[in-house]
């Protein structure tokens, strides 16, 4: 069985801070794919990286950076200097490369203030 | 290019009703999913197309919920009748599919209601 858990429901940052979302997963499998969605107050779920399970190099894009670290099942997400724009529901994924669907974490809902 | 669409964006009905849901993929994807969140939980997986064929319906919670992809274009989610705890976010989600392709992309959902 898969799980994800994001055990951080709720962060409230000021602008310009530096936050970290934590992803820790489950899987048996060896080969699999790890996603990151952003869901802002509009509703819709927006697509931010997609990591595969042999990849582990960490990615950069912009104040965006994600940390993979099979060893400790972790696939943890920095904003650098977070912006207002950045208050949204963030979820973490998993899938495994035999099935389709989507495990999903919790959420953690960030909030960022001026 | 069109993102995945939904329709209605939200529907409000009394139990015992029956509801529709519509979802348009991204032109040329062949894999289409439904998910939905309930209150205060997960995410969590319907059913997954691919074309118009079912790949996986093991998400479906009973046999009140029918879905159907016509054609292997939209799809549709029928719930008959409704019931209290179907309230929450119908997502549909559709992608590629193939190595390297695995992403998959959301609408914006449904909000649904059952009073």
């Amino acid at each position: 069985a898969q799980k994800v858990t994001q055990a951080q429901t709720e962060i409230s940052v000021v602008e310009k801070e530096d936050v970290t979302l934590d992803c820790v997963y489950e899987t048996r499998d060896t080969t699999y794919y790890l996603f990151w969605y952003k869901q802002p107050p509009s509703g819709e779920l927006v697509f931010l990286i997609r990591r595969n399970s042999f990849d582990e190099q960490n990615e950069i894009s912009g104040r965006y950076s994600w940390n993979f670290q099979k060893s400790t099942s972790s696939f943890n997400f920095t904003i650098t200097a977070s912006q207002v724009v950045d208050s949204a529901v963030y979820f973490c994924a998993l899938r495994n490369n035999a099935g389709n669907m989507l495990t999903f974490g919790g959420g953690t809902r960030l909030m960022v203030k001026p | 290019e069109a993102g995945v669409t939904q329709f209605p964006s939200h529907s409000v009905i009394e139990k015992g009703q029956t509801v529709t849901l519509r979802c348009d993929p991204i032109s040329g994807h062949d894999n289409l999913y439904w998910y939905r969140r309930v209150m205060g939980k997960e995410i969590k997986f319907l059913l997954h197309f691919v074309k118009e064929s079912k790949q996986d319906e093991s998400g479906m919670p009973n046999n009140r919920f029918l879905a159907e992809r016509t054609g292997g274009t939209y799809s549709t989610l029928k719930v008959q009748p409704a019931e209290l705890e179907d309230s929450g976010v119908y997502f549909c989600a559709s992608s590629q599919g193939g190595v390297g392709q695995e992403t998959q992309y959301f609408g914006p959902g449904t909000r649904l209601l059952v009073l």
